[in-house]
């Protein structure tokens, strides 16, 4: 059973780092693409990067970009969002979320998210 | 990329068919089949409900069903169900140049 499980959430100041993790299990991680997701409190969700399963290609979107960097270790089945120059509007929930071997386009897997808080 | 326009809430009696309406442009609905819709219980993750403009994953209730004319993509469900209250998602593959994903506002179904 493919899973995604997220962590490295907390509280931090303005102008802060965090660096958030993406577990996979139960596929072949590095088979697939991956991609980071934010839901505000009471908001919508938000799209913020994708990493080809090589890590070879990188996307963003221009709301983080240039302040986080994704990475992935295929070795250890692991993602990571590097998320520098925190501000408050950066609270939100994180999800890793990726496509399946049976749906190539389309977020099937998410996990549990992890909740991230930009205050002093 | 602006988000995709969708009804802040729609409703519905058990046993009625509603659709949800998830309008786009030239550049992202309109452009591609790369259209999926979520479904999120409070405080959970969202589930894919439908991608690829009308495919259901497995295990998704043929009750849901996904469709696209122009730069609008549309998700019904019929026989509307209790659990079926949720807010729904719509999402586009939107890179001309880039790789980009847009996602609609959501919409609040209750079930009446």
């Amino acid at each position: 059973q493919m899973q995604l499980v997220e962590s490295g959430g907390g509280l931090v100041k303005p102008g802060g780092s965090l660096r958030l993790s993406c577990g996979a299990s139960g596929f072949t991680f590095r088979d697939y693409y991956m991609n980071w997701i934010r839901q505000a409190p009471g908001k919508g969700l938000d799209w913020l990067s994708y990493i080809s399963s090589s890590g070879s290609t990188i996307y963003y979107a221009d709301s983080v970009k240039g302040r986080f960097t994704i990475s992935r270790d295929n070795a250890k089945n692991s993602l990571y969002l590097q998320m520098n120059s925190l501000r408050a509007e950066d609270t939100a929930v994180y999800y890793c979320a990726s496509p399946s071997i049976t749906v190539a386009h389309g977020f099937h897997i998410w996990g549990q998210g992890t909740m991230v808080t930009v205050s002093s | 990329q602006s988000a995709l326009t969708q009804p802040a809430s729609v409703s519905g009696s058990p046993g009625q068919s509603i659709t949800i309406s998830c309008t786009g442009t030239n550049s992202d609905v309109g452009s591609n089949n790369l259209v999926s819709w979520y479904r999120q219980h409070p405080g959970k993750a969202p589930k894919l409900m439908i991608y690829e403009v009308s495919k259901r994953p497995s295990g998704v209730s043929n009750r849901f069903s996904g469709s696209k004319s122009g730069n609008t993509a549309s998700l019904t469900i019929s026989g509307l169900q209790a659990e079926d209250e949720a807010d729904y998602y719509c999402c586009s593959y939107a890179g001309s140049r880039n790789f980009e994903v847009i996602f609609g506002g959501g919409t609040k179904l209750t079930v009446l």
